[in-house]
């Protein structure tokens, strides 16, 4: 199994772009999330989604669109970036709730200039 | 979900046990305590979890007080590659995916 994977690991974007960051996973997990860590601090909720066609809202959501039409894929979209979207967003997945274990995949590390 | 406060940062000597504390005295009965590690940039890394006993797996343990109110990770010979920072997270059954993560405590292994 590749577990999560990111792409792409790098991104430098000027303000007002949109683009979209990519996560799959391969471990046929339900529940997929989404976070961003900027420097010196914890991660941080954007969305998550508990399947297919679910999706919701965690902490820190504005700015940012998903959906989820695969069990496989969970991608992220920038709609307008700003320069406070710098940060690096990591991906992670579990096969259920409480009690199970997040896997989480290596990060996209996004730059807004 | 439970906040948790633990230090900011430690130091061991390679070799010596780590034992990481964890306070998370508003824990409710059906959360559970998580240990993630994060190891420069790289993604968090899953450690252990328990809900009321002491876990113990190939790279850790953990202790639950018997309140449950703070918990110990221990790792039991401490290694360069265990510098990292150390999180731990308190998680219920709520339906979402949501672990919130705080600063951690940075663990530095020194020679």
């Amino acid at each position: 199994n590749a577990g999560v994977t990111q792409t792409p690991k790098f991104q430098v974007l000027k303000t007002g772009q949109s683009m979209t960051l990519q996560c799959a996973q391969d471990m046929n997990h339900e529940y997929m999330s989404w976070y961003r860590q900027d420097p010196g601090m914890g991660l941080r909720l954007i969305h998550y989604s508990v399947g297919a066609g679910i999706t919701d809202q965690g902490e820190v959501p504005n700015g940012y669109n998903v959906s989820r039409s695969t069990t496989e894929d969970f991608p992220l979209r920038l709609l307008s970036a700003a320069p406070s979207q710098t940060s690096v967003y990591f991906c992670a997945s579990s096969l259920g709730l409480a009690g199970d274990t997040q896997y989480f995949g290596p990060g996209t590390r996004l730059t807004v200039l | 979900d439970a906040k948790t406060t633990q230090p900011t940062s430690m130091d061991c000597a390679e070799g010596r046990a780590a034992n990481l504390p964890c306070n998370h005295s508003t824990i409710s009965g059906n959360e559970y305590v998580y240990w993630y590690r994060q190891i420069h940039s790289q993604g968090p890394q899953y450690i252990i979890h328990g809900l009321k006993n002491n876990e113990t797996n190939e790279m850790a343990s953990l202790i639950i007080t018997e309140d449950r109110k703070s918990s110990t990770l221990i790792l039991p010979h401490a290694t360069l590659r265990d510098t990292a920072v150390y999180y731990c997270i308190v998680r219920g059954n709520n339906n979402n995916n949501d672990m919130r993560f705080g600063a951690g405590t940075r663990l530095t292994v020194k020679p």
